[in-house]
C-alpha cells in the first residue's frame, strides 16, 4: 500500500460548491502539507501542520482551510470553489528530523466549472 | 524572500545523451538544496539532496553540486534513458532558526522528455 493517499484522484465541481480533498498517511510522520501545482509555477504551499494542535498558512491560504483530525489524516477544503481553484492538488508528509524529505501523494485533480 | 529558478523547459533529448537542467537559488544563509523528480502520474519524490557549501548530491546516475558562489544547484546525468522522463524540480529549505524553517521553496519545474 501506498504510504500517502489521497481521496479522490480525480473530481469535476461546480463553481460555488464546497468540496473536501482527503489524505491519509501511515509513515508516522507528524507533519502534513497541502501544495497546489499549476503549469510553469512549481508547487506553492497552501497549508502545512507540525504536529496535530499545529496548523499554518502557506503562501497561497486564501480560499483554502484545513483539518488536521489526527496524525495520520490531512484534510483540504474549498469552501466556496472558484475556476481559478482548478489544478493538481498534493499531499505531503515528513518527520520532524528531515522536514523537507518529503513524501508525496499521488496527487487530486480538480477542475472547477 | 527565498526563491528558486529553473532553465526553461521543456528539455528534448535522445536516449544517452548529457543532460544538464540549471537551478539559482536566492535566500538568506545557506539553505539545504534538493532535487525533486515527478514520474508521469505520480506524486514528486525526493532525488538528491546537498546541506553544505561544495556538497555533491547523487542519484540513480544523477548530480548536482551545491555551489554557494554562484548559487546554483545544476543537476546532471552523463546518459539519459527514456525512463528519465518526467519533471525535475529544484528546492530549497532554510536552515533552522527562521521563520521559514521546514517549509520548502519549489522552482517552476522542468519537463524532460528522452527519446529512443
Amino acid at each position: 500500500d501506498a504510504d500517502v493517499t489521497q481521496t479522490p484522484r480525480n473530481r469535476i465541481t461546480k463553481t460555488g460548491k464546497r468540496i473536501m480533498l482527503e489524505c491519509s498517511q501511515t509513515k508516522g510522520h507528524d507533519r502534513m502539507y497541502w501544495y497546489r501545482q499549476d503549469p510553469g509555477l512549481g508547487l506553492r504551499l497552501i497549508y502545512y501542520s507540525f504536529d496535530v494542535k499545529d496548523i499554518n498558512k502557506g503562501e497561497i491560504s486564501d480560499g483554502y482551510s484545513v483539518s488536521r483530525q489526527a496524525q495520520a489524516k490531512f484534510s483540504l477544503s474549498l469552501e466556496s470553489a472558484i475556476p481559478n481553484q482548478t489544478a493538481l492538488y498534493f499531499c505531503a508528509t515528513s518527520g520532524q528530523y528531515s522536514p523537507y524529505e518529503q513524501y508525496f501523494g499521488p496527487g487530486t485533480r480538480l477542475t472547477v466549472t | 524572500g527565498n526563491s528558486v529558478t529553473q532553465m526553461e523547459g521543456p528539455v528534448t533529448l535522445s536516449e544517452e545523451a548529457f543532460l544538464t537542467i540549471n537551478c539559482t537559488y536566492t535566500a538568506t544563509g545557506y539553505p539545504s538544496l534538493f532535487w525533486y523528480v515527478q514520474y508521469p502520474g505520480e506524486g514528486l519524490q525526493l532525488l538528491l539532496k546537498a546541506t553544505k557549501a561544495d556538497d555533491k548530491g547523487s542519484n540513480k546516475g544523477f548530480e548536482a553540486t551545491y555551489r554557494k558562489e554562484t548559487t546554483s544547484f545544476h543537476l546532471e546525468k552523463g546518459s539519459v534513458q527514456v525512463s528519465d522522463s518526467a519533471v525535475y524540480f529544484c528546492a530549497l529549505g532554510p536552515r533552522a532558526g527562521g521563520t521559514s524553517y521546514g517549509k520548502l521553496t519549489f522552482g517552476q519545474g522542468t519537463i524532460l522528455t528522452v527519446h529512443p
